[in-house]
């Protein structure tokens, strides 16, 4: 069975400061990952996804992550952080090998990113 | 370019009372998915709809119906709520069956007394 983990609840970081957002997944063939940001009262909206390729996949708002296979990792990154960026962001993994897979999300990480 | 709708935003509801809600998209998406979120367990799958005329269950469908009325529209009944579907539902559609991007309505809040 596929899964993924997010293991910070919270992430605070100061604006102008890298910020990391932590993903690891669970699959038995290729996965396919995606992140996702929800901002306040809204739905989520896509930031990036990897499918196959290039390990670091750029997205949308100058965020990029970085697939690691033997890591089992997808860890989202920003190089500086911007108090806009204060939301909750998902990770979310399909596992392309087993047919009928859905897309499974993580609990979610809270960034809160102070002036 | 509205993207996903759902409505209502807001619903309070007694237990046992039903109701609808309800999606559409105009994105000419084949596929279609109804999510509940709560907090600390991300998002989870209710029920999906891989294209016009097909449905199934997702990871969390008791209490639960939906019905697929054409290819924008997307509707889920809770029959007989109960204090445990207090949550925040959200609609999303893709091109095909959990590829490529999803994208998301904004959300009905609902509260089950």
């Amino acid at each position: 069975a596929q899964s993924v983990a997010q293991p910070e609840d919270q992430v605070n970081v100061a604006e102008g400061n890298p910020l990391t957002v932590k993903c690891t997944y669970s699959v038995s063939g290729n996965p396919y990952l995606f992140w996702y940001v929800q901002y306040p009262n809204r739905g989520l909206q896509f930031l990036l996804k990897y499918i196959t390729g290039d390990n670091l996949v750029k997205g949308s708002y100058g965020f990029e992550a970085e697939f690691n296979k033997s890591q089992t990792s997808f860890h989202l990154k920003k190089p500086s952080a911007l108090v806009s960026d204060s939301a909750l962001y998902f990770c979310a993994v399909r596992d392309l090998k087993a047919a009928g897979n859905k897309l499974t999300f993580g609990g979610g990480t809270r960034v809160l990113v102070k002036p | 370019n509205a993207g996903v709708t759902q409505t209502p935003k807001f619903q309070v509801l007694k237990t046992g009372q039903s109701m609808t809600l309800q999606c559409a998209q105009d994105m000419n998406h084949n596929s279609m998915y109804w999510y509940r979120q709560d907090p600390g367990m991300g998002l989870r799958l209710i029920y999906y709809s891989a294209s016009e005329g097909t449905t199934d269950k997702g990871e969390v469908p008791n209490g639960y119906n939906v019905s697929r009325l054409n290819k924008r529209e997307f509707s889920l009944r809770l029959e007989s709520a109960a204090p445990s579907q207090t949550s925040v539902y959200f609609c999303a559609s893709s091109i095909g069956l959990f590829t490529g991007e999803l994208f998301f309505g904004e959300g009905s809040r609902l509260t089950v007394l």
